[in-house]
């Protein structure tokens, strides 16, 4: 199925540093989403963005819908050791009665103390 | 957020018996249920899409007397895994739209299945 082109595939960092993440797509999408997903869990939403250009806050999570509404970024600020595990980003056109969402194919991070 | 609770959260059963798998929004109504399988290090496959009082929706490749749908309720959708195969073994996990003004999608806890 289709998919969304996220990057980087995966991250290493110190604990304390910044991470950035993003999703492109070459469709236009009306929601972009971004969850998380613990092992052995499923994903957790942490931030939806519903309007092109949306600059939204979730704590130290903040994401950003594309003007093009083709792109999304999520940084997390100031690392800590419970920020491990995979990031998805997914798009979603909830029009008429399908709400299918298009996943990126995520960002494993890894958080060294 | 919304809760989608799925049940079992771990099951383990011999090649050739079913398995039931549950997916319940415990405070909101889902017209729309999408169930998922997920690979080791990789992202969500979508399988189908149930819909409540309907026939569910099967993504191609995904054989639907093989993996059973029933939405019976608006808070409940179920997925049957028939004549399971230790290549059925994986990660499944089942999501439901909060439909409004702004929809999003909220996750169950997914059902590890091992077929042995």
């Amino acid at each position: 199925g289709q998919q969304l082109n996220q990057s980087p595939q995966s991250m290493f960092i110190q604990e304390g540093e910044d991470v950035s993440m993003n999703c492109t797509s070459s469709s236009i999408f009306n929601t972009w989403l971004w969850y998380k997903q613990d092992p052995g869990e499923g994903p957790v939403l942490l931030i939806a963005l519903y309007k092109a250009g949306e600059l939204t806050s979730n704590g130290r999570l903040t994401a950003q819908f594309g003007i093009t509404r083709k792109d999304s970024f999520l940084n997390i600020s100031a690392s800590i050791p419970s920020d491990v595990g995979i990031y998805f980003c997914a798009g979603l056109n909830s029009g008429g009665s399908n709400y299918k969402l298009t996943f990126g194919k995520g960002t494993l991070l890894t958080v060294n103390p | 957020g919304a809760v989608v609770s799925q049940h079992p959260s771990r099951v383990i059963c011999k090649s050739g018996t079913s398995v039931k798998i549950e997916c319940r929004s415990l405070d909101f109504q889902a017209t729309t249920m999408f169930w998922y399988r997920q690979f080791p290090k990789q992202s969500l496959m979508l399988m189908a899409t149930s819909n409540e009082g309907s026939k569910a929706t099967y993504e191609q490749g995904v054989e639907k007397d093989k993996f059973l749908i029933n939405h019976a309720s608006l808070t409940l959708s179920t997925l049957t895994v028939t004549s399971a195969h230790p290549e059925d073994s994986s990660f499944y996990i089942c999501s439901a739209s909060l439909v409004g003004v702004n929809t999003e999608a909220f996750f169950g806890q997914g059902t590890r299945l091992t077929v042995v």
